[in-house]
Parts: C-alpha cells; structure tokens; sequence
C-alpha cells in the first residue's frame, strides 16, 4: 500500500541544538501532519499542513516548532532549539485530499529523537 | 472540542478468544470515528472508520466496530484473535466541520497468549 517515509529513523542531538525530522509523503497527498508520541502512550496531535500553510496545531506545537514542504521535496519538522522534553518518537501522516473529513492517514514509521 | 476515551489499558486474550475494545466519545457535533493499529515499533495502520450509514463497519482482517449514537461509543470486536493481533489499538475522533485534526485515544494493549 501506499508508504509514507521518515527519516532518520533515530536523531540524537544535545539540548539547544536544532534538529529536522523528515518525511516523504505518499505522493499524491496533499494534507500532511505531524504527531508526537513519548514511549507507547496516547498519539498526540501537533499540526496539520496543507497547500503550504499550517491549518492547525496544539498546545504541544510550540514556538520553537516550525513546519515546511518546499516544493517537490520533504515534509520537515524543525525544532529549534530542542529541550529535554522534546524526546519522544515524532510520526508523520499524510491523506489525500478528497474534499471530505473522513479520510484515512497513512503514517511513517517513526523518527525517534532524543535530547541529552 | 472532541474528546476520546479509551477505559481499558491492557487486554490479554488467547489466541482464538474473541476481543471487544472500548472506546467512548464526546462531542457536541458530527464525527467520524476510525480505528488504528500499532504494532511495536511501527507506524499506526488504519483499520476502519465511520462517517455515515450503516452503524456496523467491517474492517481489515476479520475487524468491525458498531458506532452508537445513543451510548457515545464504537466498540471495536474481533471475533477470533490471532498471535499477529497483538499490538496496541487507537480509537480516533475528528469533527465534520472545522479542523481535520485526528484525536487519539490514550490505546489499548492488546496481548495474544497462545
């Protein structure tokens, strides 16, 4: 089925540093998100992205947080600077966009970052 | 603001049993509800959803989940695991209107003993 691509798979980077996680989404989507999860609990929302601008985000999307999808290339999430509680493995979905709301996301297999 | 509760954290079944995972909702307006799942290590996998209609949603690998209205709720059931359903389930709950965001669940650990 259809893939979706993050890398690195694991990022380790020292407090204060920048970091960028990448994700290649499938294809021909165009809704693109990022979501958060810190050892095996709950999926937390981040963002959403679409026609180059952030639709939505949480209380979580901090300032240091940014997103971006030059064209033709890597859905990013960038961090800077990173703090400790930034560690936690970071997921990237995209979806097609049919015009409707009940679509399906299609997820990457995880970046997992830590912040020492 | 929709919000998505699931009461059990861990399930252990044996293989063969069947398997009913709870998952409640709330929210003043329309939704539609899925069901992911994680195995360890991996990316979430959709399994089903539902938007309209039929309140009874058939899903991969022998999956469905019944949607209520009237108890807030769309339990997921499986009528005979396997060892490959170990792994752990989200509940989902975007609203129709506004904002795309898909709400998790805090998941549910499913464990297939043999």
């Amino acid at each position: 089925g259809p893939k979706v691509l993050q890398i690195p798979s694991h990022q380790i980077i020292d407090m204060g540093q920048m970091v960028t996680l990448n994700c290649d989404p499938v294809s021909n989507h165009l809704y693109f998100y990022w979501y958060k999860q810190i050892l095996g609990q709950q999926m937390e929302f981040l963002v959403n992205f679409y026609n180059g601008k952030v639709m939505e985000k949480s209380k979580l999307f901090k300032d240091q947080f940014s997103v971006e999808r030059p064209d033709g290339s890597y859905f990013t999430l960038k961090i800077q600077p990173t703090a400790l509680e930034d560690s936690a493995v970071y997921f990237c979905a995209s979806s097609p966009w049919g015009g409707g709301r009940a679509e399906t996301l299609y997820f990457g297999s995880g970046t997992r970052l830590t912040v020492l | 603001t929709q919000t998505v509760s699931q009461s059990d954290a861990h399930v252990t079944v044996f293989e063969g049993d069947s398997v009913e995972l709870r998952c409640n909702y709330s929210y003043g307006g329309s939704i539609y509800l899925s069901w992911y799942i994680q195995h360890h290590g991996r990316g979430l996998q959709f399994l089903l959803k539902y938007y309209s209609g039929n309140p009874v949603v058939q899903g991969v690998n022998g999956f469905k989940a019944e949607f209520s209205k009237s108890d807030s709720s769309f339990h997921l059931r499986k009528a005979s695991v396997h060892w490959s359903d170990s792994a752990v389930y989200f509940c989902a709950v975007s609203a129709t209107q506004g904002g795309r965001a898909l709400i998790f669940g805090t998941g549910t650990t499913v464990s297939v003993s043999p």
